[in-house]
């Protein structure tokens, strides 16, 4: 099957900027997501990018698509503590939704 | 608007056992998905159910099974569980089916269970 994947560890200092990457390998992919998950908690939807945009930006976070590499990035701006979390990328094509195995990120003060 | 409730909390049985996890969607959400996510796993989709009917299955074997209800809430059931299978199952809801749309997940708090 197809496969979703991602570094599983990444560590900032805070202040810093967090750059989070993905690769899948589905290029029928509509949609491309970032979930992220607090200690405890389900994943809560960050952002997401159609597979016809190169870019969006939302306040401190960017997303980044190179459809051509299937690369999927989440740069997240001056990091703060409360950005410690997993982050989990998604694509959805016309079947279901599949997850990368997530990348844990650790923002040190 | 309440989120997705799963009950319950954590959970703890022995191999062999079977196993029911509930989850209520969002108001008015008609599409609840479940995972499974173990550490260095990721999630891992189990299945889709829409209307009452399973929209899309996981490769997961026949021990793992799903229903839904009427009123949209639904329950996982996993019968003679294995070691294995201790993880955390988390569902989400959708307004609308994931196979056919690009509906955003909100997901519930999961259930931890742990088979011993």
């Amino acid at each position: 099957g197809e496969d979703v994947e991602q570094s599983l560890f990444l560590s900032v200092r805070e202040g810093d900027s967090s750059v989070i990457n993905c690769t899948y390998t589905d290029s029928s992919s509509t949609y491309l997501y970032w979930y992220k998950q607090e200690p405890g908690a389900g994943l809560q939807l960050l952002t997401y990018i159609f597979s016809n945009m190169d870019m969006k930006q939302d306040q401190r976070l960017t997303v980044l698509l190179n459809k051509k590499d299937k690369h999927l990035s989440l740069r997240i701006a001056d990091t703060q503590t409360g950005d410690s979390a997993i982050y989990f990328c998604a694509e959805h094509n016309n079947n279901d939704m599949r997850f990368g195995a997530g990348t844990r990120l650790t923002v040190k003060p | 608007k309440a989120g997705v409730t799963q009950t319950p909390r954590y959970l703890i049985k022995t191999r062999g056992q079977q196993v029911t996890l509930s989850c209520s969607p969002i108001s008015g959400h008609r599409s609840v998905s479940w995972y499974q996510q173990t550490p260095g796993q990721g999630l891992q989709f189990l299945f889709e159910y829409f209307s009452e009917t399973q929209r899309n299955k996981g490769n997961f074997p026949g021990r793992f099974s799903g229903r839904q209800f009427s009123n949209s809430r639904s329950e996982m059931n996993v019968s003679t569980l294995e070691l294995g299978d201790s993880a955390l199952y988390l569902c989400a809801s959708s307004p609308w089916t994931v196979v056919a749309t690009n509906e955003k997940l909100f997901f519930g708090s999961g259930t931890q269970l742990s088979v011993l």
